[in-house]
């Protein structure tokens, strides 16, 4: 069984459209969080759920909505996408030291 | 400026040699972590030394942290092929609410 994983693998999408992507994971973790990783491959925070609450909030524009429906979901939703949010997403689960458990990620393309 | 800079950007060795990554971080931290990351797949979690230890191994990865000097350095011994790939640091910073700040990365290539 996939401990983290992520749907869909790749999305290509035209600017403005509303999109989202779905994360599961069975490692029975708290914590849950959402990663942007760029071009240059650096990797960024966006948001954090600890038991499907918010608890990290990046400066992340208001059009990017998590939910966390349960402990072990975490949904990431976009709305009128921007050619600048052409990326890879990654979901991750926090352990006991906040090792984090990555799922595949979700590579976003913006036309 | 980013928490957890790695030197060097990129590595090029011969398999079998020694790999060596060093991270620079700023604040105070809980622990530092090290990731690694082939083409097109997610990090994977390698090894975690907290901020009271000053070595750990795994395997043929040796990983030492100097909290004096807010740096750590990570020992591939032995490399392989399949060690190609890019390498993270992250760092655990106190007070951060289980927030992880990474690096930009070390792309190691392993040459057969």
């Amino acid at each position: 069984d996939t401990a983290v994983s992520q749907t869909p693998k790749y999305l290509v999408t035209q600017m403005g459209n509303d999109k989202s992507i779905k994360c599961e994971q069975n490692l029975g973790h708290d914590t849950m969080y959402w990663y942007k990783q760029d071009s240059k491959k650096f990797l960024k925070i966006m948001f954090s759920y600890n038991n499907k609450e918010l608890i990290i909030n990046e400066t992340v524009p208001n059009r990017f909505s998590p939910k966390s429906p349960d402990k072990a979901h975490l949904n990431l939703h976009i709305n009128s996408l921007e050619l600048g949010d052409s990326a890879v997403y990654f979901c991750a689960t926090g352990g006991v030291d906040n090792e984090q458990f990555f799922g595949p990620g979700t590579r976003l393309t913006v036309l | 400026s980013q928490q957890g800079e790695e030197d060097p950007q990129a590595l090029s060795i011969q398999e079998g040699e020694n790999a060596t990554m060093n991270c620079s971080y700023k604040t105070s931290i809980n622990n530092l972590q090290w990731y690694r990351q082939n083409s097109g797949r997610g990090l994977v979690h390698l090894i975690l030394i907290r901020s009271n230890e000053r070595e750990k191994h795994s395997g043929r990865l040796r990983v030492t942290l100097d909290t004096s000097k807010k740096s750590s350095s990570l020992l591939i011994t032995a490399s392989r092929a399949a060690d190609t790939a890019s390498y993270f640091c992250a760092t655990d910073a106190r007070g951060s609410n289980y927030k992880l700040t990474f690096g930009k990365g070390t792309l190691l290539t392993v040459n057969p």
